[in-house]
């Protein structure tokens, strides 16, 4: 089975330049979680949805950031205007409902602004 | 509040010793626990996990015990490899949401031939 999927793998660009981050979820999953990880502060949930609907954002630093889920199989994370701040690796992950089930993780995008 | 806290690293061992990575929590109720593993370059995985009192899970040759009496779930191998450095990280999932995950800040191991 494929899992989470994300692209692309890496992306430099310039600071004030639009970033849009995709992910495809696993299909059958119902949560969908966007992190960032940077040396300085680790791991950090930005978002995550419930059945394609938003239900925690308070993790998303600033009004720069938003994210959208519009059906089950896909994700988007936009920054706009990017800042060299914003540098890091991105993951997005997905899972069933049940509390027992792990997180599947894609690979990551590693971000870097210039 | 609910929390975890696993141990600094990074830690250096040479290969075919003995690993424990500390791992303790705070939550309520009853969570379940994770141990999750970054290779290099890529996404967290599973390694192990456990969802009630005095369970062990177990994976790869690592193994963690649910410990509800100590709120410790330590991750231990008997004899580590050159590939198993990586970063580990500790996580509990409380309340029967997943959006209720709180990851420990993870351990760095590096294993030397």
């Amino acid at each position: 089975d494929a899992g989470v999927i994300q692209s692309p793998r890496h992306e430099v660009t310039e600071m004030g330049q639009e970033v849009t981050l995709r992910c495809k979820p696993i299909s059958g999953h119902d949560y969908l979680f966007w992190y960032r990880q940077t040396m300085m502060r680790g791991l950090e949930l930005l978002i995550y949805f419930n059945n394609n609907v938003p239900i925690d954002d308070s993790g998303m630093p600033e009004d720069r950031f938003s994210a959208k889920m519009p059906n089950a199989s896909f994700s988007t994370l936009k920054i706009q205007p990017s800042e060299p701040r914003d540098s890091a690796v991105y993951f997005c992950a997905s899972s069933l409902a049940f509390e027992a089930q792990p997180q599947h993780f894609g690979d990551g995008t590693r971000l870097s602004i210039l | 509040g609910n929390s975890v806290t696993q141990m600094e690293g990074p830690v250096t061992l040479s290969e075919e010793a003995f690993l424990t990575i500390n791992c303790t929590y705070t939550a309520t109720g009853y969570p379940s626990l994770f141990w999750y593993v970054q290779y290099p370059g890529e996404g967290l995985q599973l390694l192990l996990k456990a969802t009630k009192a005095d369970d062990k899970g177990s994976n790869k040759g690592f193994e963690a015990t649910y410990r509800k009496e100590t709120t410790s779930f330590h991750l231990e191998k008997g004899s580590v490899q050159v590939s198993d450095s990586a970063v580990y990280f500790c996580a509990l999932v409380y309340g029967g949401s997943q959006g209720n995950l709180i990851f420990g800040k993870g351990t760095k191991l590096s294993v030397k031939p």
